[in-house]
């Protein structure tokens, strides 16, 4: 079964819009943690925004924010204002405290957002 | 933030040459770092963690002696694909974590690697 399901293959939005990127996950482990990383067409991988399982409240981070629904197991990332510079690829992660080998992360497939006029 | 160097960014050369990667981490210590492989528009794929004075630990259907993994110091692992062919090219990303449950992987800007 896939730890981390991105369900959208690809997404468009208009300048100065706001989009929500799908996240689902599936783990076992009580103690975890969500990542959301921007890929460029660069290729460097950049960190957004970070959700622990415990956290009561959403994270917040500047244009993005995290709709953190626990009993649903998504954790979808939210673009407000969106701009020609966040056409990228993002990816969702989880990080299971179980997981060994140093908490290593495991990736979703990723969603390729495009930014229009 | 937390810096991770990668280096090269570029690697073009023949089949059969060993291409050495290398991952620094320019403004903290990381006794773990990971590698990790990443096809075209495919998500990233973990290869191994890399273990600061010990062995690498190596995912199923990697070959450990084709991806030679050492991590010699707190700031520096190295991947080298031994004897490449064509269908080891790819781009290869490495990652570091600081330490901390809510840190995240700190990325290199990856090395797209090319064998003729």
């Amino acid at each position: 079964a896939q730890k981390i399901t991105q369900t959208q293959p690809g997404m468009f939005v208009q300048e100065k819009e706001a989009v929500t990127l799908d996240c689902t996950y599936d783990t076992s482990d009580p103690s975890y943690g969500l990542f959301w990383y921007k890929q460029p067409s660069s290729g460097e991988m950049i960190f957004l925004i970070y959700q622990g399982s415990y956290d009561q409240q959403n994270a917040t981070e500047g244009r993005y924010s995290l709709n953190f629904q626990k009993a649903r197991k998504s954790a979808n990332l939210v673009i407000s204002a969106s701009q020609l510079g966040d056409s990228a690829m993002y990816f969702c992660a989880m990080r299971e405290a179980g997981s060994g080998g140093g908490n290593k992360l495991t990736f979703g497939t990723g969603t390729q957002l495009k930014v229009e006029l | 933030g937390a810096v991770v160097s990668q280096h090269p960014s570029w690697v073009i050369c023949k089949s059969g040459t060993s291409v050495k990667i290398e991952c620094r981490s320019l403004d903290f210590q990381a006794t773990t770092m990971f590698w990790y492989r990443q096809f075209p528009k495919q998500s990233l794929m973990l290869m191994a963690t890399s273990n600061e004075g010990s062995k690498a630990t190596y995912e199923q259907g990697v070959e450990k002696d084709k991806f030679l993994i050492n991590h010699a110091s707190l700031t520096l692992s190295t991947l080298t694909v031994t004897s490449a062919h064509p269908e080891d090219s790819s781009f290869y990303i490495c990652s570091a974590r600081v330490p901390g449950a809510e840190q995240p992987q700190h990325f290199g800007d990856g090395t797209r690697l090319s064998i003729l």
